[in-house]
């Protein structure tokens, strides 16, 4: 069975500065989807960022990225120029035909 | 505007009393799902609906029941109720499954006492 594991529970970050978010997962699938779903206190679950397997390319939008790395089932978030607004719970997730599995999460706190 | 609703948003009930939480979603959505949220775990997923009239179990889909009798609504069910299925409830729907974004409703906390 697929599995998505999140080995930071909690992470915290400076106003401005940069944070990584790790997130790694196991399959034999070769063509699936990876995503990064925000959910703060208001409890809204929010698309982050979202990749195709098949892409080599990393994602971005505007201040998000990720660096997927395939062959070593690795798919971390990069938060650049951190915002009080950025903090929340972040889940990754993977998907491929009807299995979606989500990982346990990692709560990211801004400091101001 | 688009959007998965779901009701009620918070709910107190006691072990054994049956209950039913709605989700509806005016996007014309062909896939929808239900996940449970427990600390730790993560999201979960209940069951799965690739269109009308065809459901699926996912991950955990003991003590819930579920219908896809509309397009649009996707019901989970609790016939009777435990206290271990207290939990943070969503029901998400998307276009098709997996190429796309899943548009989460807003959450339903469940406590069963």
């Amino acid at each position: 069975a697929q599995t998505v594991t999140q080995s930071q529970p909690e992470m915290s970050v400076q106003e401005a500065e940069t944070v990584t978010l790790s997130c790694t997962y196991d399959t034999s699938e070769s063509d699936y989807y990876l995503f990064w779903y925000k959910q703060p206190p208001s409890r809204q679950m929010i698309l982050v960022i979202r990749q195709e397997a098949y892409k080599q390319q990393n994602a971005t939008e505007n201040r998000f990225s990720v660096n997927f790395q395939k062959a070593a089932k690795s798919f971390s978030l990069k938060i650049s120029d951190s915002q009080l607004g950025d903090a929340a719970m972040y889940f990754c997730a993977y998907n491929y035909g009807q299995n979606f599995v989500f990982g346990p999460g990692t709560r990211l706190s801004v400091l101001p | 505007e688009a959007q998965v609703t779901q009701n009620p948003r918070y709910l107190i009930t006691v072990t054994g009393k049956k209950l039913t939480v709605t989700c509806s979603q005016n996007m014309n959505h062909e896939y929808m799902s239900w996940y449970r949220q427990d600390p730790g775990l993560g999201l979960r997923q209940i069951y799965y609906s690739m269109n009308v009239e065809v459901t699926d179990k996912g991950d955990v889909p003991e003590g819930y029941k579920v219908s896809r009798k509309e397009k649009r609504n996707f019901p989970l069910i609790l016939e009777s109720p435990s206290p271990n299925q207290t939990s943070l409830y969503f029901c998400a729907s998307s276009l098709f499954l997996g190429a796309v974004e899943a548009f989460f409703g807003q959450g339903t906390r469940l406590t069963v006492v």
